[in-house]
C-alpha cells in the first residue's frame, strides 16, 4: 500500500471546522483514501472513504484532489468531543489480504 | 458501541505467564483482525481470519497465536510474556474481506509485571 503523510498535531477551536491534511503522492488508480479517528485510547472508529470523488457523511467530508495525491478530511463544526488521533490510510477495496496499516497519524485538539 | 466485545478489559500477570484475549465480532461479521498497540509502536497488525480461516499475518510474534472459532469468535493467546508485550490489544471485524470500513471493539489492556 502508498505510504501518507500527515502532520503530527493541530489545534482547532471549538465550532470552526477542521481541515485535516493527508499527502498521499504515490497512491495507485485502484487505492482508496481511508480516514479513522482514535479519542483516547478507545477502539478506532471508521469515519469515512473514497476514491476519487468527494465523499460527505453524517460524520465528516473528504475532499480528495484531482491528481488524488492529496485530501482533506473536514469536521463542519469541531466539537472537544472530536479531540482525537485521525488516521489517513491507503488501501485497495478488493484485497482481502491486506489489512489496514496505521501510521502515526494527526492528533487533533479541540480547544474550547 | 460498534458491537464488537472484547474480553477482559484489564489484565494484569507476570512475566513468563501465558494469557487469552477472547473477541466476539458484530453479528454476521466474518472477517476478525487483531492489532496491538504500544506506547512507541503506534497500532500493529498482528493477524487476520475469515470465517475461521487465517488469511493474513502481521509482525505477530511466535509466542503469540490466534484462532477462529466455529461460532466466529477469535481468541489471541500470548504465552511466554515479557515486558514489552504490555499493551492494548484490539479486535475488529468486518462482514467481507473486501471492505476497509472496520468495526474496532474497545480493547484489552495486558499489562505485565
Amino acid at each position: 500500500d502508498a505510504k501518507t503523510t500527515q502532520p503530527p498535531s493541530m489545534d482547532c477551536a471549538e465550532g470552526r471546522a477542521a481541515n485535516l491534511p493527508c499527502n498521499h503522492s504515490t497512491i495507485s488508480g485502484n487505492e482508496y483514501v481511508y480516514w479513522y479517528r482514535q479519542i483516547h485510547s478507545q477502539g478506532p472508529q471508521y469515519i469515512i472513504h473514497g476514491l476519487k470523488n468527494n465523499e460527505t457523511n453524517e460524520m465528516a467530508s473528504l475532499i480528495i484532489t484531482e491528481d488524488r495525491k492529496s485530501s482533506t478530511l473536514i469536521l463542519p463544526h469541531a466539537t472537544l468531543r472530536d479531540t482525537a488521533v485521525y488516521y489517513c490510510i491507503v488501501r485497495v477495496l478488493n484485497s482481502g489480504n491486506t489489512p489496514l496499516v496505521f501510521g502515526k497519524g494527526t492528533r487533533l485538539s479541540v480547544i474550547a | 458501541d460498534s458491537g464488537v466485545t472484547q474480553t477482559p478489559k484489564h489484565l494484569i500477570t507476570a512475566t513468563g505467564q501465558r494469557v487469552t484475549l477472547r473477541c466476539s465480532p458484530r453479528s454476521g461479521d466474518l472477517s476478525v483482525y487483531w492489532y496491538q498497540q504500544s506506547l512507541d509502536q503506534g497500532l500493529q497488525f498482528l493477524i487476520q481470519y475469515y470465517n475461521g480461516e487465517e488469511r493474513a499475518k502481521g509482525n505477530i510474534l511466535e509466542r503469540f497465536s490466534a484462532q477462529q472459532f466455529p461460532d466466529l469468535h477469535s481468541e489471541l493467546n500470548l504465552s511466554s510474556l515479557e515486558l514489552g508485550d504490555s499493551a492494548l490489544y484490539f479486535c475488529a471485524s468486518s462482514p467481507s474481506l473486501d471492505t476497509g470500513e472496520l468495526f474496532f471493539g474497545e480493547g484489552s489492556r495486558l499489562t505485565v509485571l
